[in-house]
């Protein structure tokens, strides 16, 4: 059974700094990798979409790479702002199902 | 816009009611949608598989004769959580995979809070 899991669970940053957001899985067999946004009380909103074969995606300040042999996906943030505050959920996929990450819940602080 | 709509976006309702929520996919014919559930800080979980004509296959541990899902065309799923009870209030959100296989990405809606009183 897939399982992935994100580390930290929650993150504070300064306005302005670049930050790194992880996640693991236990099964390397998928499809693709998806890193998704929620805010508060919201629906989902994707980031970014790694096909098996790509090791990085990049639209604006996020750069997110995968590392499928070890399990591995980062989300790297540039610059942080304000409006970057919200809950980061990766998510796996195999065949047609999505196994979600626990997400973490990122605070800019301005 | 929004290619996957979700309805309602919020019910509040009595213990013992029955609530209709729907996942209209609006650009795209989807066979498959998925419905998830997501309670108060806690990720997303794969609660069933809605399969246009045929039965929904639900993950386990979900209740399917409280859980009924039904996918009546190509466009529309509905999840009906019936006789609803307190430990029911939960997010609940659907998505769809557009046409082209595993390549491509799956569309959520907005979801809906449910919470039964």
């Amino acid at each position: 059974k897939q399982e992935v899991t994100q580390i930290p669970a929650a993150l504070s940053v300064p306005e302005g700094e670049n930050l790194v957001l992880n996640c693991s899985f236990t099964d390397s067999a998928i499809y693709n990798l998806q890193w998704f946004r929620q805010d508060p009380g919201k629906g989902l909103t994707s980031l970014l979409l790694i096909q098996s074969s790509q090791r990085e995606q990049t639209s604006g300040r996020l750069n997110a790479s995968l590392d499928k042999s070890s399990g591995r996906s980062t989300l790297y943030i540039a610059a942080s702002q304000p409006g970057d505050s919200a809950t980061y959920l990766c998510a796996v996929r195999q065949n047609e199902k999505l196994t979600f990450g626990t997400g973490t819940r990122l605070t800019i602080i301005p | 816009g929004a290619v996957v709509s979700q309805h309602p976006s919020r019910v509040i309702c009595k213990s013992g009611t029955s609530v209709k929520i729907e996942c209209r996919s609006l650009d795209f014919q989807a066979t498959t949608m998925f419905w998830y559930r997501q309670f108060p800080k806690q990720s997303l979980m794969l609660m069933a598989t809605s399969n246009e004509g045929s039965k929904a296959t639900y993950e386990q541990g979900v209740e399917k004769d409280k859980f009924l899902i039904n996918h009546a065309s190509l466009t529309l799923s509905t999840l009906t959580v019936t006789s609803a009870h307190p430990e029911d209030s939960s997010f609940y959100i659907c998505s769809a995979p557009p046409p082209g296989g595993a390549l491509t990405i799956q569309y959520f809606g907005a979801g809906t809070r449910l919470s039964v009183l």
